[in-house]
């Protein structure tokens, strides 16, 4: 059974980096032509995709977040991460790692992890 | 982008009665479009993709229908277990986007 798992600090400070990673087991990252995404939620409300990635490399951004994320995977662990730069309030979230049901598109998502709040405070 | 909005936000219902969730596409999405049920500190779960395909495990009881710019998530019974927000995403386009969520109350 795939398993993802977030893994990162809880707190961060504004205008620093926020940094995640997404352990897969159960399953090797490179099985597949699976697009892995990150997506997030702020306390009360709704779900933003922020990237995904290929195990080879290949990435998707959402343009409002573009300027500030850089996602990578990281295939000999079986990982991929998530870099937010110049974080701010508003980026107060439970962060997800999934992976989506359809392969070689976007998908939607069957395997997602537990969630990981990150909390931007001086 | 493509914008979702979902209906009601919220629906209130007793046990065994037929919830109807609605949700409308800014520009057609095919039937690139998935739903998603969401309890209290949980991770979203799929429900359904490409408009009426039911995932792993999912309950009969839960449907999907529509196409082009609108949709439906039906739950034909209402059962306790099934409070919860529901999302609607479409996967036709990046950047993918999700609806705004329908919360699904007891009354």
């Amino acid at each position: 059974q795939l398993q993802l798992q977030e893994s990162g600090p809880g707190l961060v400070r504004p205008s620093e980096t926020l940094s995640l990673t997404c352990t897969v087991s159960g399953g090797s990252i490179t099985s597949g032509s699976y697009l892995w995404a990150w997506i997030r939620q702020p306390p009360g409300k709704g779900l933003e995709w922020i990237a995904s990635v290929y195990y080879s490399g290949s990435t998707y951004y959402n343009p409002s977040l573009k300027s500030r994320v850089t996602i990578s995977v990281d295939t000999s662990r079986n990982q991929f991460s998530l870099n937010l730069n110049s974080v701010a309030a508003a980026d107060t979230a439970v962060y997800y790692c999934a992976r989506p049901l359809q392969q070689s598109v976007g998908g939607v998502f069957d395997y997602w992890g537990q969630g990981t709040l990150v909390t931007v405070s001086p | 982008e493509i914008v979702l909005t979902q209906s009601p936000a919220t629906l209130s219902l007793s046990p065994g009665e037929r919830a109807t969730l609605s949700c409308r596409t800014s520009q057609s999405v095919r039937s690139q479009l998935g739903w998603y049920q969401q309890k209290p500190g949980q991770a979203p779960r799929l429900l359904i993709y490409d408009v009426s395909n039911r995932a792993t495990d999912i309950p009969a009881r839960f449907s999907g229908s529509g196409s082009g710019t609108d949709f439906t998530l039906t739950i034909s019974s209402l059962e306790p277990e099934d409070v919860a927000l529901y999302y609607c995403q479409q996967r036709l386009s990046w950047p993918l986007t999700f609806g705004g969520g329908t919360k699904v109350e007891i009354k």
